[in-house]
């Protein structure tokens, strides 16, 4: 396993359009996380699944973003009706869940989408 | 909610010197705290985490201290090389229940190492 796979690595769009990203986890992490950065800031927290439950979203999750995991595999992050603001890079990772004080749950990134919207 | 400062925003030593970059956090429960290295057009990659129940934590030129007293904690980088210019990234999470990869990030360190 190469670790996180992220496709498009790049996607230009112009506002108004629909778009989805995919992540690929590693193999034997059945946690995986969406994050997004934009120029200059720290990754923000999105959202993120345990298996295939989504256990936690962010309030910067507007009802345009939607994220399923549906065979506890691989995720897609799909933003409808884009604007400009959501250009940036969406990062995904992933862990394999456990007790962090125990030395478990260290997060993978993976290289991320970047998001351009015209 | 938590909030992590992280100083100083952009740091240039010469190679051979140390770089230490301090980070702040707010949320007294937060007991986990990585560092992650981003290259240009690349995903944070962690390089050393610490966790509350140590203090320090060294790995070959990294080490990473922690004062939860004072809720802050520092990267420090020995014997700097050209290699080690990226940004670098602090974080903070609660490491129990379902908050355990909602890492609150800060907004990263530019380090430059000049030959």
């Amino acid at each position: 396993d190469t670790g996180v796979s992220q496709d498009p690595r790049h996607k230009i769009t112009k506002r108004g359009q629909n778009v989805t990203f995919r992540c690929d986890p590693i193999s034997e992490h059945n946690r995986l996380y969406w994050y997004r950065q934009t120029l200059g800031q720290g990754p923000e927290f999105l959202t993120y699944f345990q298996n295939e439950a989504q256990l936690e979203k962010s309030r910067l999750l507007s009802d345009r973003f939607s994220a399923e995991r549906p065979k506890g595999s691989f995720s897609t992050l799909e933003i409808q009706r884009t604007e400009q603001g959501d250009s940036a890079m969406y990062l995904c990772a992933s862990s394999s869940g456990g007790v962090v004080l125990s030395g478990a749950n260290v997060l993978t990134f993976g290289a991320g989408s970047r998001l351009t919207v015209l | 909610g938590e909030n992590v400062e992280q100083h100083p925003s952009t740091l240039s030593v010469q190679e051979g010197d140390s770089a230490v970059i301090k980070c702040t956090y707010s949320d007294s429960a937060s007991n986990y705290f990585p560092w992650y290295k981003q290259e240009l057009g690349k995903g944070p990659q962690l390089i050393i985490d610490i966790r509350s129940n140590v203090g320090e934590k060294k790995d070959q030129r990294i080490a990473v201290t922690l004062n939860k007293t004072a809720k802050h904690f520092s990267l420090h980088i020995t014997e700097t090389q050209p290699e080690d210019s990226a940004v670098y990234f602090c974080a903070a999470s609660r490491a129990y229940g379902g908050s355990q990869g909602n890492l609150i990030f800060g907004k990263g360190t530019k380090l430059s190492v000049k030959p």
